[in-house]
């Protein structure tokens, strides 16, 4: 069975540092992972998608996420935060159908 | 527009209620999930189908019914409605093949009282 830990629940960045939002899986087979953005009472959007053609991933808005098979992580990052960035982001494995969710990092940025 | 769309946005049970949460895309996706989104536990999954006729469980299939008799559309049943079942639902869609993420819809906050 597969599952993701998001090792934050919570992140706070003042605007213009760096953001990064770690999240681990566990998989019996080669994955798909994904970052999922929420902004409040939003439904779900998607960030990026990792599935096997290249490690490091570039997604919407600035940010990237990086697959590493040997830590079995797909932490995401972002070089300047943004005061619109502050949300919800669930880290999200795929093997075969349904998705899994982490438990999801709330993202808080500070002007 | 083509996407996911869940109706309604907004309800209001009594307990011991049922309703039926509308699902319905128009990308002939094959997969289509039911999720419930509650604080601190992410977004978990209740119901799943991967093509009309066939539907499984879920981690939380417990008071929930669904069919899917077309593509297009995958309503959820609540059969006799509890607070617990107070959340915010999403139905989501994909493609079978390949690896792609799922569309979802804008949700339906449900309360039950």
């Amino acid at each position: 069975a597969q599952s993701v830990t998001q090792l934050d629940s919570h992140v706070s960045v003042s605007e213009g540092t760096p953001v990064l939002l770690r999240c681990n899986y566990s998989s019996s087979y080669s994955p798909s992972l994904f970052w999922y953005v929420q902004h409040p009472n939003k439904g779900l959007q998607l960030l990026l998608k990792y599935t096997s053609a290249a490690t490091l991933v570039k997604g919407i808005n600035g940010f990237e996420a990086e697959f590493k098979k040997s830590e079995t992580s797909f932490h995401l990052t972002k070089p300047s935060a943004h005061m619109s960035d502050a949300a919800e982001y669930f880290c999200v494995v795929r093997v075969n159908t349904p998705l899994v969710f982490g438990k999801g990092t709330r993202l808080s940025v500070i002007a | 527009n083509a996407g996911v769309t869940q109706t309604p946005k907004f309800q209001v049970l009594k307990t011991g209620q049922s309703m039926t949460l509308q699902c319905a895309q128009d990308m002939n996706h094959e997969y289509m999930s039911w999720y419930r989104q509650d604080p601190g536990m992410g977004l978990r999954l209740i119901h799943y189908s991967v093509g009309a006729g066939i539907t499984d469980q879920g981690e939380v299939p417990n008071g929930y019914n669904v069919s899917r008799s077309t593509t297009e559309d995958f309503p959820l049943r609540l059969l006799s409605a509890a607070p617990s079942q107070t959340s915010v639902y999403f139905c989501a869609s994909s493609y079978s093949r390949g690896n792609y993420g799922y569309t979802f819809g804008s949700g339906t906050r449900l309360t039950v009282v």
